[in-house]
């Protein structure tokens, strides 16, 4: 089945530790995106990348950091330079230059202690 | 710059009755747009899409409408049902900057 996974679906960090919340996907898609959601929010655009070891800044890139080493992948790093890490993240993908639906995973919920 | 908007946070219907969504774009250069709805803890889904060379899509009980000249689309659910009780964002890509960019979202709330 192709789809699109994010892990984990929960996580704890401490304050002042980076994490890298990955995210996978096997429907042969150029495009991936992160994005954040909190309470009462839309979703905020992080990173986004249309191909491979190419990537650009969303509207709030400041405290996180990505990587598109191959076309299934495209892991998010939260930085402890992140003033606010506390929320829901959501991957997604879609092929590039196309107009369908993106896909999405399930999210992961980032939690600092 | 919030180039697409739901200015309309929450919606209460009372089941079997039409639930409306609107939803208001700036970018006139949008020619795709998609309507996904997203329960707590979970990815959003793919619910229905519309282009720009259409005025109406409809599937099932679900219909979007576009009306280009206002650039403001509509999501109408009829009837509306207590599992439709979710979050609602509409979407669209942005072919010259290839982002795709959401509303803040509608929550729906449907009640017996």
């Amino acid at each position: 089945d192709g789809g699109i996974t994010q892990s984990p679906k929960y996580l704890f960090r401490k304050e002042g530790q980076n994490v890298t919340l990955s995210c996978e996907q096997n429907l042969n898609h150029d495009a991936m995106y992160w994005y954040r959601q909190d309470p009462g929010q839309g979703l905020r655009l992080i990173y986004y990348s249309q191909i491979v070891n190419d990537f650009q800044k969303g509207d709030i890139a400041e405290g996180y950091s990505v990587s598109r080493e191959k076309k299934e992948s495209f892991p998010l790093t939260v930085t402890s330079a992140q003033k606010n890490p506390t929320a829901f993240y959501l991957c997604a993908s879609l092929p590039r230059g196309m107009n369908t639906e993106a896909f999405f995973g399930q999210g992961t919920r980032l939690t600092v202690v | 710059d919030q180039q697409v908007k739901q200015n309309s946070p929450s919606l209460s219907v009372q089941e079997g009755r039409i639930s409306i969504l609107n939803c208001d774009y700036t970018n006139s250069m949008f020619d795709y747009f998609l309507w996904y709805k997203k329960y707590p803890a979970e990815g959003p889904t793919f619910l229905i899409s519309i282009s720009s060379i259409k005025d109406k899509n409809e599937d099932g009980r679900f219909t979007v409408f576009l009306n280009k000249s206002a650039k403001h689309l509509s999501l109408h659910i009829v009837p509306s049902q207590p599992g439709d009780s979710a979050v609602y964002f509409c979407a669209a890509p942005s072919h010259n900057t290839d982002k795709l960019i959401f509303g803040t979202g509608t929550r729906l709330q449907v009640f017996p």
